[in-house]
């Protein structure tokens, strides 16, 4: 079956980094999305990894491995506004997006 | 396993006419559902939100006349896309909201429209 795993909760220090795992498997893969999602709004798309290999966006990292199923978003200098959840999504092979429950994400001063 | 479903997953039609989209939540109760729509690596555009049993509340600037939202069950919402036009055609997501103690969104697979 398809199934996406990441944990449900992680808590971090204000100026640290975290790393936010995600496995996947999927039947074919387009494609491994990172959102994030504030309560009650909208997700924000903050990455798209197709291929192996680390992709830097500022303060934000996401890394993939095709061949392990395995991805990973990488927030540096973390700050009070990055508390939110974190959703990896991975599309398989007719495009539709499979998604984790989420990586709520809890950040102390 | 996939706990919200959205059917069809891809529809190809032509334009004028009318789609329907389905969003069911398979394990639970779903008393708010969100309709989303996609374009390409942006975030996710809420359309509306859909409350079980009375009418959907729209964003700023997405017609209520042109997409059609029903929630007529705790378990499914619909997304009727009126007289589509090309510009309609788009990536739509649905998710459902669990209710109880601890509140869970989860996102269906997305139904890929379209429009020729």
């Amino acid at each position: 079956g398809q199934n996406i795993d990441q944990p449900t909760e992680m808590t971090a220090t204000e100026g640290a980094i975290v790393q936010i795992n995600c496995t996947y498997q999927t039947s074919g893969f387009n494609g491994l999305f990172w959102y994030q999602q504030h309560a009650g709004e909208a997700p924000t798309f903050l990455s798209y990894n197709v291929l192996d290999g680390l992709e830097e966006k500022g303060r934000f990292s996401s890394f993939l491995s095709r061949s392990k199923g395995y991805s990973y978003l990488l927030l540096k200098e973390l700050q009070m506004k990055d508390s939110a959840s974190y959703l990896c999504a991975a599309m398989d092979s007719n495009y539709q997006l499979i998604w984790g429950a989420g990586t709520k994400l809890i950040i102390k001063p | 396993g996939a706990v919200v479903s959205q059917h069809p997953s891809r529809v190809i039609c032509k334009s004028g006419t009318s789609v329907k989209i389905e969003c069911r939540s398979l394990d639970f109760q779903a008393t708010t559902m969100f309709w989303y729509r996609q374009f390409p690596k942006q975030s996710l555009m809420l359309m509306a939100t859909s409350n079980e049993g009375s009418k959907a509340t729209y964003e700023q600037g997405v017609e209520k006349d042109k997409f059609l939202i029903n929630h007529a069950s705790l378990t499914l919402s619909t997304l009727t896309v009126t007289s589509a036009h090309p510009e309609d055609s788009s990536f739509y997501i649905c998710s459902a909201r669990s209710s109880g103690a601890q509140e869970t969104q989860y996102f269906g697979p997305g139904t890929r429209l379209l429009v020729l």
